[in-house]
């Protein structure tokens, strides 16, 4: 089967760093991508990686280790606007997008 | 300048009643996805087009078709919607670009099943 593992829940205060992580198992990989959603809207995109290694845009990075079917995104110099849902999605062969269950990120004064 | 835009953001019908949702892109993009969502869960992909090469997901009910008529349109079609079909509706794009891979979504549809 094909399956994503995130964490269901994260807290954090604000201006800390925070990571969640995501492993995966699927037949097929292209990469795996970040998105974000606030209650009500629309998931809007993060970041994407098709090879190891760490990006950086802005206050949020991701990492990819394809060997280890695992990433994850950091969110640095937290803000309460970043509380919303964060879903990690595998894009597999055909550009198919299977997306995890998501982690919901509660961010503290 | 929207992008990725749903028409209509809020649909109700009637149990059985035919329903129709509708997606229109400005990005020229060569993929079109339909999502359903249901309330705090992930968005489950239903369908996918490459151009015009159709993907339909295994566990994707009969009662859901799709139709991409161009490039820059995408329908989805509900032939008996029932009650477990409530949900937000969401369609996104991406150019199809294994090492440059970005969904860019509509702002959703959010179907009620009275």
């Amino acid at each position: 089967g094909q399956s994503l593992e995130q964490p269901s829940e994260v807290t954090a205060v604000e201006g800390a760093i925070v990571q969640i992580n995501c492993t995966y198992q699927t037949s097929g990989f292209y990469g795996l991508s970040w998105y974000q959603q606030h209650d009500g809207g629309a998931p809007t995109f993060l970041s994407y990686n098709a090879l190891d290694g760490l990006e950086e845009t802005g206050r949020f990075s991701s990492f990819l280790s394809r060997s280890d079917s695992y990433g994850y995104l950091l969110l640095q110099e937290l803000q309460m606007k970043d509380s919303a849902s964060y879903f990690c999605a595998v894009v597999t062969g055909g550009f198919k997008t299977i997306f995890g269950a998501g982690t919901r990120l509660f961010v503290k004064a | 300048d929207a992008m990725v835009i749903q028409n209509p953001r809020y649909q109700v019908t009637q149990f059985g009643k035919p329903v129709t949702l509708s997606c229109s892109q400005t990005l020229n993009h060569n993929v079109m996805y339909w999502y359903q969502q249901k309330s705090s869960q992930a968005p489950k992909l239903l369908f996918h087009y490459y151009d015009k090469d159709f993907n339909n997901e295994a566990d994707t009910p009969d009662n859901f078709q799709s139709r991409r008529p161009n490039t820059s349109f995408c329908f989805l079609d509900i032939r008996s919607p029932g009650l477990g079909d409530a949900a937000m509706y969401l369609c996104a794009t991406s150019r199809g670009l294994a090492d440059k891979e970005t969904q860019y979504f509509g702002p959703g549809t959010r179907l009620l099943v009275l």
